[in-house]
Order: structure tokens, then C-alpha cells, then sequence
């Protein structure tokens, strides 16, 4: 079975911290993505990974940045966290071409 | 822009029914669809995925593709109360890329 873990489930931090989201994938996927998930507006990809130190920017990348430093790790950082970034964020994996498998989610709360 | 609309519902149906979930896209060069379940705090998990025209069928569900429409359906048999979910649409071109759509929201009552 494809598993793909988070750091954490839920998280809470305060405006202006630097926030890390770890994303860990045991499949060897090649693609990694991150998506946060508002209610209304669906899914929205943040950015992705097609490989080991690539980066694509997705619909939303402003205010996130991301790292690929090994195959099986994408970490979704917040330089400065807002109010408006609190969401639900989903990494997914997969082969390329191939059907995303999401991980359980992190829900994040900025105060 | 690549689009994919869903009805958001809520849709509701009887225990023991058939549910009907609607999907359109807007990319004629698509050529992966599949569908995902997504209970209430929960991740997507994949139910079904179609690529060619046609009806695909997998225990309850059967997924319908009509690439000359632009349309991708779900249906649900005999539809139970543990198959209330969100259900999300999802699209893809010849990359890596994934489409979604914003969910149609299914209760089955019993």
C-alpha cells in the first residue's frame, strides 16, 4: 500500500512565524504536490515536484515556498504565516501520470 | 485556466438507491479521470480512474466517460449511508498535473 505520512495533523501557530509542513512519501514516487483545501473553493495546488531538487510553482504559490532535497521528502514552508493561510494542506504523491495518493492532512490554524 | 465543475449538491438519496454524480472539463487534450471520496476531516482517497470512453465498473460504482462531451460521470448502486462523502472530480492532462473539481457533497439517508 502507497503510504504517504505528514509531520502533523494539527497546528497552530501565530502571525509572522516561519512554519515547516512535512510531507513523507515510501512509494519512490518521482511527483510530490502540495495542495491546500478551503472550503468552497476545493483543492488548490500550492506547488509540486517532479523530481529531486525541481520545483514547479502551482495556482498559489505566493506566500509558500517549498524543498525537495530527497526523493521521498517535499516540505511546504510558510516564511511568514498570516490569518489567511489557515487551512486544511494535503501532500500527494505519484508516479508520473499516474493517479495522486494524499496524505492525512494537516490542519493548520494561524492566529 | 483548465476547468472541472461538479454540482456541489448536497445531493441527497434514499438508502438502496442510485446516486448520479455529474463532472464537466474544459480541456479537450485531457486524458485521465478519476474520482475521489473525501469524508468530513478526511483526505481524498481514489475510488475509481477511466481513460477511455465507456463505462467502468468496480463492485458498486461505475464511472462513465464521454470525451466528445467533455463529461465524466459516477454512479452509485444501492447507495448506503457509509457512502456519504464528498465526492471530487479530478482531471488530467498528458503531464503530471491534476485538475480538481470543488466537490459534490452526497447523503444517503437511510
Amino acid at each position: 500500500d502507497v503510504k504517504v505520512t505528514q509531520s502533523s495533523r494539527y497546528l497552530v501557530k501565530r502571525t509572522g512565524e516561519k512554519v515547516f509542513l512535512e510531507c513523507v512519501q515510501d512509494m519512490d514516487h518521482e511527483n510530490m504536490f502540495w495542495y491546500r483545501q478551503d472550503p468552497g473553493l476545493g483543492l488548490r495546488l500550492i506547488y509540486f515536484s517532479y523530481d529531486v531538487k525541481m520545483k514547479e510553482k502551482g495556482d498559489i504559490p505566493e506566500g509558500y515556498s517549498v524543498s525537495r532535497e530527497k526523493k521521498e521528502r517535499f516540505s511546504l514552508i510558510l516564511e511568514s504565516a498570516s490569518t489567511n493561510q489557515t487551512s486544511m494542506y494535503l501532500c500527494a504523491s505519484s508516479p508520473p501520470g499516474d493517479t495522486q495518493y494524499f496524505g492525512p492532512g494537516t490542519r493548520l490554524t494561524v492566529l | 485556466q483548465k476547468e472541472v465543475e461538479q454540482n456541489s449538491g448536497p445531493l441527497s438519496v434514499p438508502e438502496g438507491a442510485i446516486a448520479s454524480l455529474n463532472c464537466t472539463y474544459s480541456d479537450r487534450g485531457s486524458q485521465s479521470f478519476f474520482w475521489y471520496r473525501q469524508y468530513s476531516g478526511k483526505s481524498p482517497e481514489l475510488i475509481m480512474f477511466i481513460y477511455s470512453n465507456g463505462d467502468k465498473e468496480d463492485g458498486r460504482f461505475t464511472a462513465q466517460l464521454n470525451k466528445a462531451s467533455q463529461y465524466v460521470s459516477l454512479l452509485i448502486r444501492d447507495s448506503q449511508p457509509s457512502d456519504s462523502a464528498t465526492y471530487l472530480c479530478a482531471v488530467s492532462d498528458t503531464g503530471n498535473q491534476f485538475y480538481f473539481g470543488t466537490g459534490t457533497s452526497l447523503t444517503v439517508i437511510p
